[in-house]
C-alpha cells in the first residue's frame, strides 16, 4: 500500500516562529497536495505540486509556501506562524490525474 | 467551476439502520467521482470510486454509491450501519489537476 507520511501529528508554536510541515511518500506519485481542514469550512486547498520543482497555489495559499525538492517529499512552511492557522493540516498524493488520493495522518497545528 | 454538495451536515441513525450520505455535484464534462472516509483524529481514507463502466459501485466496509448523470448525484449508500461507521463523509470530484471535497457530512451512529 502507498503510504503518505506526515512527520508530526501535533505541534505546538508560537506566533512568529517559521514552520515547516513536511509529508513523505513512498509510491513515486506524481501529484502532492497541501490542504487545511477547519470545522464548518471542510477541506481547502493551500499548494499542490503536480511534478519536482513545481509548485502551484490552491485556493487559500496566502501565508504559507511550498517547496518540492524531491519526488517523494513536499513540505509546506509558514513563514511567519499567526494564530489564524492553527488548524488541522492534511497531505495527499496521487499517481496522476483521474486517480484518488492518498491522505497522510494529519499535523494538527496549534499557534499561540 | 466543478463544484460539490452535502446536503447534509449530520446525520443521526441507529445501529443496523440503513443510511444514505447525499452528494450533488456540477459539472459539465465526464467526471470521476470518490468517497472518502475520515475518523477522528486521522486522515481520509478512501471508500469508492467511479470513474466509468457500471454505475453501482461497491466500496469497503460494505458500502455503495450510485453515479446519476441525470441528476448530478453520487449518493453514498450502507444498508445496516454499525456503531464503528461514526465518521465524517466527504464527497469529491475529481477538477483538472485536482479533487475539489464536499464540506462533510457527519454520520452519527447510536446504539
Amino acid at each position: 500500500d502507498v503510504k503518505v507520511t506526515q512527520s508530526s501529528r501535533y505541534l505546538v508554536k508560537r506566533t512568529g516562529e517559521k514552520v515547516f510541515l513536511e509529508c513523505v511518500q513512498d509510491m513515486d506519485h506524481e501529484n502532492m497536495f497541501w490542504y487545511r481542514q477547519d470545522p464548518g469550512l471542510g477541506l481547502r486547498l493551500i499548494y499542490f505540486s503536480y511534478d519536482v520543482k513545481m509548485k502551484e497555489k490552491g485556493d487559500i495559499p496566502e501565508g504559507y509556501s511550498v517547496s518540492r525538492e524531491k519526488k517523494e517529499r513536499f513540505s509546506l512552511i509558514l513563514e511567519s506562524a499567526s494564530t489564524n492557522q492553527t488548524s488541522m493540516y492534511l497531505c495527499a498524493s496521487r499517481y496522476s490525474k483521474n486517480y484518488g488520493y492518498t491522505f497522510g495522518s494529519g499535523t494538527r497545528l496549534t499557534v499561540v | 467551476a466543478q463544484s460539490v454538495t452535502q446536503l447534509d451536515s449530520q446525520v443521526p441513525v441507529f445501529e443496523e439502520a440503513p443510511v444514505e450520505l447525499r452528494c450533488n455535484y456540477s459539472s459539465s464534462v465526464s467526471v470521476y467521482l470518490f468517497w472518502y472516509v475520515q475518523y477522528p483524529n486521522q486522515g481520509l481514507q478512501l471508500l469508492l470510486k467511479y470513474l466509468s463502466g457500471s454505475t453501482l459501485v461497491k466500496g469497503i466496509n460494505g458500502f455503495e454509491a450510485e453515479f446519476n448523470k441525470s441528476q448530478t448525484s453520487f449518493h453514498l449508500r450502507k444498508p445496516s450501519v454499525h456503531i464503528s461507521d461514526t465518521a465524517e463523509y466527504f464527497c469529491a470530484v475529481d477538477s483538472s489537476y485536482k479533487l475539489i471535497f464536499g464540506s462533510g457530512t457527519r454520520l452519527l451512529v447510536r446504539p
